[in-house]
């Protein structure tokens, strides 16, 4: 298997803008992670899905951020409009069994800059 | 909600000597803590586990010890090669979401 992958791995865009990360998880995980990093707050969980299914979505900062898992084997997280502290690396994660007791495996994740 | 804290936030030691980053927990129901390792520009990977029911694990170079009663776990290097240069995540599992530490900056000089 290929791994997580992730798309794109950079964009540049200005404030206002739509922005639409995209995923695909590994083959058979049944969890996908959606996680920023930034120097000031570390790595936070935005959203996870099980079975393509929303499960818990307390960490996406505010409306403007949007998740979908249409099937399987697609994610997207979107922004609109786009802010500059919304500049972060963004990373998708996938695993087999319960999300939280099994190994996550990172895709190589999205470096974004709204100026 | 679970918190994870985690300790130095950066770390230098000579090639060949041991490193030891430590963390602790606030939720005392988490029960699974993974460590991950990341390299410039890349995703997180998992380079060891522990789960509730076991103190110790070692894995080569790698071990981890757990202390449930204090909530504190860590993160043991022997024998550091430059190679192990990277930002290591201490992480507690709490209701299928897995909460990170700020990280640890390791350098290892040659």
């Amino acid at each position: 298997d290929a791994g997580v992958i992730q798309s794109p791995r950079h964009e540049v865009t200005e404030m206002g803008q739509e922005v639409t990360l995209r995923c695909k998880p590994i083959s058979g995980h049944d969890y996908l992670f959606w996680y920023r990093q930034t120097m000031m707050r570390g790595l936070e969980l935005l959203i996870y899905f099980n079975n393509n299914v929303p499960i818990d979505d307390s960490g996406m900062p505010e409306d403007r951020f949007s998740a979908k898992m249409p099937n399987a084997s697609f994610s997207t997280l979107k922004i609109q409009p786009s802010e500059p502290r919304d500049s972060a690396v963004y990373f998708c994660a996938s695993n087999l069994l319960a999300g939280a007791t099994d190994t996550q495996y990172f895709g190589p994740g999205t470096r974004l800059t709204v100026l | 909600g679970e918190n994870v804290e985690q300790h130095p936030s950066t770390l230098s030691v000579q090639e060949g000597d041991s490193a030891v980053i430590k963390c602790t927990y606030s939720d005392s129901a988490s029960n699974y803590f993974p460590w991950y390792k990341q390299e410039l520009g890349k995703g997180p990977q998992l380079i060891i586990d522990i789960r509730s029911n076991v103190g110790e694990k070692k894995d080569q170079r790698i071990a981890v010890t757990l202390n449930k009663t204090a909530k504190h776990f860590s993160l043991h290097i022997t024998e550091t090669q430059p190679e192990d240069s990277a930002v290591y995540f201490c992480a507690a599992s709490l209701n299928d979401k897995v909460i990170f530490g700020p990280g640890t900056s390791l350098s290892v000089i040659p």
